[in-house]
C-alpha cells in the first residue's frame, strides 16, 4: 500500500495570495497516477488535478500541479476566498487506491 | 451530466451488516466505461477508499476492511450496491459512492461523486 504524506497540515494566506501543498509518496506513483481534490464542509470531494498536472474540466488554471515519482505539488495561485477548503492528494496507480490525510487552506 | 445519490440507512447496531444503494442518473452504469466505487469518511478525518465493481462483475477491496465488505451491481435499476458486515462503532462516517473512468487497462481518478450519506453505528 502506498502511504501519502501532505505538508503543511494548514495554510492561513491573505486573498491574492499564492499556496504551495505538497504531497510525498512512500513509494513511486506508477505512471504518476496523482490526483489532486479539494472539498469544501458539508460537500463531496471534487476533482482538481488527475496524473499529477491535468486539469480537471471546470477548473480555473489558477491551480495547476507538477512533480513526479515520489514528491509532488499543488499550486494555487491568486487565491480567491471560496478557495478555503481541504485539499487531498491521491494515488491510483496502484491497489489500494490511497489518499494524503490533507491540508486544510485558511482565506484570512 | 451524471449524477450519483446514496441512499440507505442512517443508523445501523453494532455487529449488524451496513447497506447502501448507489443509484446513477442521467447515464447508463452498463456503458462499461467506468468502475463504480465506494469511499467513506469518517467525521474531521481523511478519505478511505473501500472498493470498486466493474460491468463484469470484476470487485477489488481494501485489505483494511477485512473482506467484510461486498459490492454489487444490479444494471436493471442502474445502481450499484454496498454491503458492510459486522460493523462497529469505527465504521461510523459518511459514505460516497464515486466514478472512475477506465480505458483498457487504466483506472483513473474519481471524477464524479454522490453527495455523501451518514451512517451511525450505534445500539
Amino acid at each position: 500500500e502506498i502511504g501519502l504524506t501532505q505538508s503543511p497540515g494548514t495554510l492561513s494566506l491573505s486573498p491574492g495570495e499564492g499556496a504551495t501543498l505538497s504531497c510525498r509518496a512512500s513509494q513511486s506513483v506508477s505512471s504518476n497516477y496523482l490526483a489532486w481534490y479539494q472539498q469544501k464542509p458539508g460537500q463531496a470531494p471534487r476533482l482538481l488535478i488527475y496524473g499529477a498536472s491535468s486539469r480537471a474540466t471546470g477548473i480555473p488554471d489558477r491551480f495547476s500541479g507538477s512533480g513526479s515519482g515520489t514528491d509532488f505539488t499543488l499550486t494555487i495561485s491568486r487565491l480567491e476566498p471560496e478557495d478555503s477548503a481541504v485539499y487531498y492528494c491521491q494515488q491510483y496507480g496502484s491497489s489500494p487506491r490511497t489518499f494524503g490525510q490533507g491540508t486544510k487552506v485558511e482565506i484570512k | 451530466q451524471v449524477q450519483l445519490r446514496e441512499s440507505g440507512p442512517g443508523l445501523v447496531k453494532p455487529s449488524q451488516t451496513l447497506s447502501l444503494t448507489c443509484t446513477v442518473s442521467s447515464g447508463s452504469i452498463s456503458s462499461g466505461s467506468y468502475y463504480w466505487n465506494w469511499l467513506r469518511q469518517p467525521a474531521g478525518k481523511g478519505l478511505e477508499w473501500i472498493g470498486r465493481i466493474y460491468l463484469s462483475g470484476s470487485t477489488d477491496y481494501n485489505p483494511s476492511l477485512n473482506s467484510r465488505a461486498t459490492i454489487s451491481l444490479d444494471t436493471s435499476k442502474n445502481e450499484f450496491s454496498l454491503k458492510l458486515s459486522s460493523v462497529t462503532a469505527a465504521d461510523t462516517a459518511v459514505y460516497y459512492c464515486a466514478r472512475a473512468g477506465t480505458m483498457v487497462t487504466y483506472v483513473g481518478p474519481f471524477d464524479n461523486w454522490g453527495q455523501g450519506t451518514l451512517v451511525s453505528v450505534s445500539s
